[in-house]
């Protein structure tokens, strides 16, 4: 099983540019979220999903979209992209109700300059 | 809200006995777990405690403590690869349930 894949491992973009990056499960876990990792600052919860067609904010969702069509993808869009979002994005997922076992994926490491 | 409160470094030889801690506040909870990470690596699941007491899997043990607020995360026999990152995280009773919030964790040094 291939587990919780994401694209592309490495983004560089500029200030104004939008861009999504990609998480796709085949667990057939319910839950999906997203974090980004800054150094000293351990994982934030940016948004999750705990169905398809079911989504919520987290810690930090400003300038962050995402939606679940599918049970499998949890897409997260950067609308207009700041240097402050310069960071490394983890998607990761579980299945509901058991929600203390999170499969991360390999992680986006996303520069913006 | 949550927080969670854990040494940011901690270094030990080779074959000892490392204890990391773990404080929060949450104002829902439903358990604590533990998660390690390789530099440049994906955070990977080592322990979960939903009830008071110890929880032994292999080298690593991890502990709750609910009415303290308290856990720790207890690596015996250390090795040269267990070098790395350890979060705890809160899994609280918002998002039915399945929300982690982690700690800023501690980095583990272990030398020879």
């Amino acid at each position: 099983n291939a587990g919780v894949t994401q694209t592309p491992k490495f983004q560089v973009l500029k200030t104004g540019q939008s861009m999504t990056l990609q998480c796709a499960q085949d667990m057939n876990h319910e839950y999906m979220s997203w974090y980004r990792q800054d150094p000293g600052m351990g994982l934030r919860l940016i948004h999750y999903s705990v169905g398809a067609g079911i989504t919520d904010q987290g810690e930090v969702p400003n300038g962050y979209n995402v939606s679940r069509s599918t049970t499998e993808d949890f897409p997260l869009r950067l609308l207009s992209a700041a240097p402050s979002q310069t960071s490394v994005y983890f998607c990761a997922s579980s299945y509901s109700g058991q929600g203390v076992t999170l499969h991360f994926g390999n992680g986006t490491r996303l520069t913006v300059t | 809200g949550q927080s969670l409160e854990q040494p940011s470094e901690v270094t030990a030889v080779e074959g000892a006995i490392v204890q990391i801690n773990c404080t929060y506040q949450t104002s829902g909870f439903y358990g604590l777990s533990w998660y390690q990470q390789h530099d440049g690596g994906a955070p990977t699941f080592l322990s979960y405690n939903a009830l008071d007491g110890l929880e032994e899997t292999g080298r690593f043990s991890s502990f709750l403590s609910r009415s303290d607020s308290y856990g720790y995360l207890l690596l015996q026999e250390l090795q040269m690869k267990d070098s790395a990152s350890y979060f705890c995280a809160v899994r609280d009773t918002r998002g039915g349930g399945n929300k982690l919030t982690f700690g800023t964790g501690t980095q583990l040094k272990v030398e020879l």
